[in-house]
């Protein structure tokens, strides 16, 4: 069984100040990575992943995510927060199965982005 | 590519009706959907696996019989909330990805029903 956590549920930090949203994993098996943002009362929007090869991973809106086997994480960062960036995050994690199974998601951590 | 629509957006229904929800993916055919369910203010649970021309794989603790869901064809896949009580009202979301999907679009969700049951 897989598991996620996202160690803060909410994060306050002041605009254009950088942020970092923690996220952890278990699995016992190889896993594939996401990010995804949601807006209030929107769905989920992919904002990167991770399947294999290089464990830093760039998305959109200038989010990155660096994949940290050991520590078994995949932290989002973003060197400069917008007003519009506020939003909640989710990681997940899919088992590798081309598709067949849906993702379990961590509970989300409130990005407040603050003038 | 890879877009996901959902109908409706919102809907009110009145206790002890049936409500039905629509997913259809837009520009790929989806073998597989999955359907998710999210309180407020809380993660996004797996509710169900849809599968084309086969029965859905549901997850341990929901009600089959409560939730019906049906596959009919590659693009679109509906989930019906039968004899709906207020405990049922929720927001919705479907997920669905083209064949390879994970290379490409990873899995892409539709906008979301808000269900409201009075």
């Amino acid at each position: 069984a897989q598991s996620v956590t996202q160690l803060d549920s909410q994060v306050p930090v002041f605009e254009e100040a950088p942020v970092e949203l923690r996220c952890n994993y278990s699995s016992s098996v190889s896993v594939y990575l996401f990010w995804y943002v949601q807006y209030p009362n929107q769905g989920l929007q992919l904002l990167l992943k991770y399947l294999s090869g290089s464990t830093l991973v760039k998305g959109i809106n200038g989010f990155e995510a660096e994949f940290n086997k050991s520590q078994t994480s995949f932290h989002l960062r973003k060197p400069s927060v917008h007003i519009s960036d506020t939003a909640e995050y989710f990681c997940a994690v899919s088992d590798p199965g081309g598709g067949a199974d849906g993702l379990t998601f961590g509970k989300g951590t409130h990005l407040i982005i603050q003038p | 590519g890879a877009v996901v629509s959902q109908h409706p957006s919102w809907v009110i229904c009145k206790s002890g009706t049936s409500v039905k929800i629509e997913c259809r993916s837009l520009d790929f055919q989806a073998t597989t959907m999955f359907w998710y369910r999210q309180f407020p203010k809380q993660s996004l649970m797996l509710m169900a696996t849809s599968n084309e021309g086969s029965k859905a794989t549901y997850e341990q603790g929901v009600e089959k019989d409560k939730f019906l869901i049906n596959h009919a064809s590659l693009t679109l896949s509906t989930l019906t909330v039968t004899s709906a009580h207020p405990e049922d009202s929720s927001f919705y979301i479907c997920s669905a990805s083209p064949g390879g999907f994970v290379f490409n679009y990873g899995y892409t969700f539709g906008s979301g029903t808000r269900l409201t049951v009075v």
